[in-house]
């Protein structure tokens, strides 16, 4: 049973355009929330985090915005570079938990020029 | 330069041949996790540990076994790997400490098919 559901499955963007990629989860326990990026032949890195006190986070062109209400949280890539191009992966986990991550089944982004 | 290192980083392999794929980070991490990755999947974790002789399952720990005998390394064992077994696997580390912030650091993989 998947914890964190994520869609779209794959994304094509042209350069310049924002990318929107959409996580919802049903357990109320979990209160951190990281996207990891990964690029082909590579393992997965943290590219953002968001605990539920905020509604958004910032940096640079990416932003998450969190809906603690709707149990939804959602990764904006503003400005789309081709060099974004990769597998985005969102993520939650709990306080106490272990540092166990559970991700979302992940998004191919590709950025077209 | 704080890593995490996965050997071998591609294995084939036959069914039912015992094989290791080994796990290392120099980072004097508590935590370490074992994670396989397939299409439409994501990333599923295997088994995890929080510390040296501690370890506990994850979602999907059938048919592996692991052991953490020293901190730094975390190897996933396979007695009796099965082609069900052909995936993306990852390690992972990270500390283990009471705030949220703890990221996970990943290896490069280790991409296995089991025939």
């Amino acid at each position: 049973q998947q914890q964190v559901k994520q869609s779209p499955q794959s994304l094509i963007v042209q350069k310049g355009g924002i990318s929107i990629i959409n996580c919802a989860y049903e357990n109320t326990a979990f209160d951190y929330f990281p996207w990891y990026q990964q690029f082909p032949g590579k393992g997965p890195a943290l590219l953002i985090a968001i605990r539920p006190d905020v509604s958004e986070k910032k940096e640079g062109r990416f932003t998450i915005s969190f809906n603690k209400s709707a149990k939804q949280f959602s990764l904006h890539i503003m400005d789309s570079q081709p060099g974004d191009s990769a597998t985005y992966f969102c993520a939650a986990s709990m306080l106490g938990g272990a540092n166990n991550l559970f991700f979302g089944t992940g998004t191919r982004l590709t950025v077209i020029p | 330069e704080a890593q995490v290192t996965q050997n071998p980083r591609y294995l084939i392999t036959v069914t039912g041949k015992k094989l290791t794929v080994t796990c290392s980070q120099n980072m004097n991490h508590e935590y370490m996790s074992w994670y396989r990755q397939d299409p439409g999947l994501g990333l599923r974790q295997i088994y995890y540990s929080m510390n040296v002789e501690v370890t506990d399952k994850g979602d999907v720990p059938e048919g592996y076994k692991v052991s953490r005998k020293e901190k730094r390394n975390f190897p996933l064992i396979l007695e009796s790997p099965s082609p069900n077994q052909t995936s993306l696997y990852f390690c992972a580390s990270s500390p283990l400490g009471t705030t949220q912030d703890n990221e996970q650091f990943f290896g490069p993989g280790t991409r296995l098919t089991v025939l």
